[in-house]
């Protein structure tokens, strides 16, 4: 079955703490994204990557960190310095369509939902 | 700066009521709009519209988008409890395909 897979489903942090989040996806596609949702909220962007070993700062990044080192995985951190992460955590993937032009459609996994002890 | 606002935030219906959604937009390079709908978890993608008054259609739900007004609607016809969701829509646009996106507009269909 073709998809994203993300992991775990809730994530406890405590103070000091930095946590990863997994994002794994088998669909081939090349451009993953973060995003961050509150209660109330639209979708925030996080971080975004169109290709391997490359990644763009989105509209909050400030606190997070990625990677890309392979295609099918974009693992994010929540870094000590993010002081309010309590949130759910989207990621989502897109690929290039005919043409060589992005499609904007992109498609979600079932998100991690952070929570601060 | 890109902007996307949904009203309205909530909306408390009747099954087999119609509803429709509205989805304002102030973009810089306009590509396209989308409509998702999220239930608990992952948004699950519906519409993508990107030229002004083609209506898109699946079952019940429908798109149409104003390219001038810049606004587009979500119609909802006969509505059910299953359709009971958060309504997400997003514009992309510029040259990274950033999606945008608006707060949603909570939708609660009682029996």
């Amino acid at each position: 079955d073709g998809g994203i897979t993300q992991s775990p489903k809730y994530l406890f942090r405590k103070e000091g703490q930095n946590v990863t989040l997994s994002c794994e996806q088998n669909l081939n596609h090349d451009a993953m994204y973060w995003y961050r949702q509150d209660p109330g909220q639209g979708l925030r962007l996080i971080y975004y990557s169109q290709i391997v070993n490359d990644f763009q700062k989105g509209d909050i990044a400030e606190g997070y960190s990625v990677s890309r080192e392979k295609k099918e995985s974009f693992p994010l951190t929540v870094t000590s310095a993010q002081k309010n992460p309590t949130a759910f955590y989207l990621c989502a993937s897109s690929t290039y369509g005919s043409g060589g032009l992005y499609q904007e459609t992109q498609y979600f996994g079932p998100g991690t939902r952070l929570l601060v002890l | 700066e890109d902007k996307v606002v949904q009203s309205p935030l909530s909306l408390v219906v009747h099954e087999g009521d119609t509803v429709t959604l509205n989805c304002s937009y102030e973009v810089t390079n306009f590509r396209s709009l989308l409509w998702y709908k999220q239930e608990k978890k992952a948004p699950t993608f519906l519409f993508m519209l990107t030229s002004s008054g083609i209506e898109k259609k699946s079952g019940r739900l429908s798109s149409i988008l104003d390219k001038k007004e810049l606004f587009s609607i979500l119609n909802i016809t006969a509505t059910q409890t299953g359709d009971s969701a958060v309504y997400l829509c997003a514009h992309s646009g510029g040259s990274n395909y950033k999606l945008t996106f608006g707060k949603g507009t909570l939708l609660t269909v009682n029996p």
